[in-house]
């Protein structure tokens, strides 16, 4: 069973341009989660979807950014017009089930895709 | 303030010692999960302990919570050059699956 794919592992883009990552979720897992992570720094959450809904989109910023999963194919994290401060590393989590509010289901990371915004 | 922060540590040991490290946080949870991640890589989810748990093992590693100081610690065993990355710990402070991690524990084991 393959764990959570990324790609690409790395992305480098010029300020103005688009950002797609794509994130392929661990077989059977139907929740994906967007992380990133600032140098020298802890994770810091985006965004929870499941399959055609985002559940919890209060980690994002309002502009630029937006997150999709379809029912066929990865989830994509898009960012707009990057910017400088939008480099970073971003990792993709996914999960089997979401057990009602006591229990946490453990979120298995992908490899991350590193992003450098020239 | 974010929940899930480790005290920022920068920890090098040599093989075969013990390698410990906290993390406070700030509100109730329902549980804490400690991720190693290997430098340039993701993370890897070690181990979870539920509120109502004091102490947990998983081969070498032996994590501790203490819910009334809002704090736990990871103590990896005898210690060998592959434990050497960062340590995060995560809570779920709302029970919504929106993990909140700290900055992270370097640790260095030296063959």
């Amino acid at each position: 069973n393959a764990g959570v794919m990324q790609n690409p592992r790395h992305l480098v883009r010029r300020r103005g341009q688009e950002a797609r990552l794509r994130c392929s979720p661990m077989k059977g897992h139907s929740h994906v989660y967007w992380y990133r992570q600032l140098p020298e720094e802890g994770l810091k959450f985006m965004v929870y979807l499941q399959k055609e809904n985002i559940i919890d989109e209060s980690g994002m910023p309002k502009e630029r950014f937006s997150a999709e999963f379809p029912k066929e194919g990865p989830s994509i994290l898009r960012i707009q017009q990057v910017v400088r401060g939008d480099s970073a590393a971003y990792f993709c989590a996914s999960s089997p089930s979401i057990k009602g509010g006591t229990d946490t289901d453990t979120q298995y990371f992908g490899p991350g895709t590193r992003l450098t915004v020239l | 303030s974010q929940q899930g922060e480790e005290d920022p540590q920068a920890l090098s040991i040599q093989e075969g010692e013990n390698a410990t490290m906290n993390c406070s946080y700030k509100t109730s949870i329902n549980n804490l999960q400690w991720y190693r991640q290997n430098s340039g890589r993701g993370l890897v989810h070690l181990i979870l302990i539920r509120s109502n748990e004091r102490e947990k093992h998983s081969g070498r590693l032996r994590v501790t919570l203490d819910t009334s100081k809002k704090s736990s610690s990871l103590l990896i065993t005898a210690s060998r050059a592959a434990d050497t990355a960062s340590y995060f710990c995560a809570t779920d402070p709302y029970g919504n699956n929106r993990l909140a991690f700290g900055k992270g524990n370097q640790v260095v084991v030296i063959p």
